[in-house]
């Protein structure tokens, strides 16, 4: 199973938005709506920012949305924070009944 | 409140064996899937396998299967991942995680424990 494709860095400035791409095929993300996105700041474990395409658990800022059109799902940050900073994975469930994680995106917030 | 705790990690020869555990607290294993994910240093996030709510079912990434077996103690509320023929591509901070995705489509990963180091080295 193939990493899905993320960009490897974005960035953008306080109070912008900026969206991060997660393209995989139709045996993972077009086929399924079990998409994930992870927020990782250095030395810490991963934290679920979104489930199933566009949901947020409790405690997630509505800053944080998600979306998906096929085979690539979205993550959109808006209001950008200095605090957004981190290292964003998108994650989908798999036809062979697996996980895949994207390569990961390195947002900065200049 | 819920906790995962890993352990076991350390130093590791090429070829040889290690057991991590993750002691679950809060929460009975009977009740969720548990994954177990990695990351090499500097890499990103890779998935490892998952062990189904009913213990029966069990997943694992092409890359580990065949040497690595997940496995639980529900008496002990604890997951354990089996490594063995451990390869120098094996060094990697190791997470267990629940999952809360009642559907077991591993899409809802809300509860991750610190995470345990294993390094494969000669």
């Amino acid at each position: 199973q193939s990493a899905l494709t993320q960009p490897a860095s974005v960035s953008g400035s306080p109070g912008q938005s900026i969206t991060i791409s997660c393209t995989g095929t139709s045996s993972d993300v077009g086929g399924y709506n079990s998409v994930s996105w992870y927020q990782q700041h250095p030395g810490k474990a991963p934290k679920l920012m979104i489930y199933d395409v566009n949901d947020r658990p409790s405690g997630v800022s509505n800053r944080f949305s998600g979306s998906k059109s096929g085979n690539t799902a979205s993550l959109t940050i808006s209001g950008l924070q200095a605090e957004d900073e981190a290292d964003y994975y998108c994650s989908s469930y798999t036809s062979t009944t697996t996980l895949v994680f994207g390569v990961g995106t390195k947002l900065t917030v200049l | 409140q819920v906790q995962l705790v890993e352990s076991g990690g350390g130093v590791v020869q090429p070829g040889r064996s290690l057991r991590l555990s993750c002691a679950a607290s809060g929460f009975t294993l009977t009740s969720y899937g548990m994954h177990w994910v990695r990351q090499a240093p500097g890499k990103g996030l890779e998935w490892v396998t998952v062990i189904w709510y009913d213990g029966n079912n069990k997943y694992y990434a092409d890359s580990v299967k065949g040497r690595f077996t997940v496995s639980r103690d529900t008496s002990k509320n604890t997951v354990y991942l089996q490594m063995s023929s451990l390869r120098a591509e094996d060094t990697a901070v190791y997470y267990c995680a629940r999952d809360d995705d009642g559907n077991s489509r591993y899409s809802r990963f809300e509860y991750w424990g610190q995470g345990t180091l294993v390094t494969v080295s000669s």
